[in-house]
């Protein structure tokens, strides 16, 4: 099985550049999420969505985008790059957040390392 | 708002147990999760926690007291490759959000 998989994994921009980052996942979850990750501020969520058509900002939204068209992808946009988004960008998808017999754990992909210069 | 805490860095010996703590505090409340993250790698799940109590999983377990907002997970007989970050993380969801901890450097020494 797939998983959850993001491409690209390395990515250089200059500041200013737009660029889109992918992720699709082949379990059916319906809730999916992008965090980004820095030294010492661990995971910091950006967007999420709890099902197709619906999304919503999370902890540090802005300069970034998203939409979810389809139930697989989960694509993450950065309108115009600048050098404080360098970071590495982890996408991760679950079944449900609605606990239960269902633990609602995260699946994440392997990551997308990204460099404003 | 949110806030999880959790100590920076810890170091332990091989073979020892070591214990790292959680506190908390959301506006919403539906289970703990703990990750584990080796360097370079994507976080993997660990434990999960809804109730009070102590759920085990072979060298590792995780404690909940959710009037203390509070956990810990406990690593026994400590391997070199248990050295990685340890990630605490809360379901808060009145947000539908999953909110992370800064994460605990755990160091194994020989």
């Amino acid at each position: 099985n797939a998983g959850v998989t993001q491409t690209p994994k390395f990515q250089v921009l200059k500041t200013g550049q737009s660029m889109t980052l992918q992720c699709a996942q082949d379990m059916n979850h319906e809730y999916m999420s992008w965090y980004r990750q820095d030294p010492g501020m661990g995971l910091r969520l950006i967007h999420y969505s709890v099902g197709a058509g619906i999304t919503d900002q999370g902890e540090v939204p802005n300069g970034y985008n998203v939409s979810r068209s389809t139930t697989e992808d989960f694509p993450l946009r950065l309108l115009s790059a600048a050098p404080s988004q360098t970071s590495v960008y982890f996408c991760a998808s679950s079944y449900s957040i609605w606990g239960g017999t269902n633990t609602g754990e995260l699946f994440f992909g392997e990551g997308s390392r990204l460099t404003v210069l | 708002g949110q806030n999880i805490d959790q100590p920076t860095e810890m170091t332990a010996t091989e073979g020892a147990i070591v214990q790292i703590n959680c506190t908390y505090q959301t506006s919403g409340f539906n289970g703990l999760f703990w990750y584990q993250q080796h360097a370079g790698e994507a976080p993997t799940f660990l434990s999960y926690n809804v109730l009070d109590g102590l759920e085990e999983k072979g060298r590792f377990s995780s404690f909940l007291s959710r009037s203390k907002g509070y956990s810990y997970l406990l690593l026994k007989e400590l391997q070199m490759k248990d050295s990685a970050s340890y990630l605490c993380a809360v379901w808060d969801n009145q947000g539908g959000k999953l909110i992370f901890g800064q994460g605990t450097e755990l160091s194994v020494k020989p």
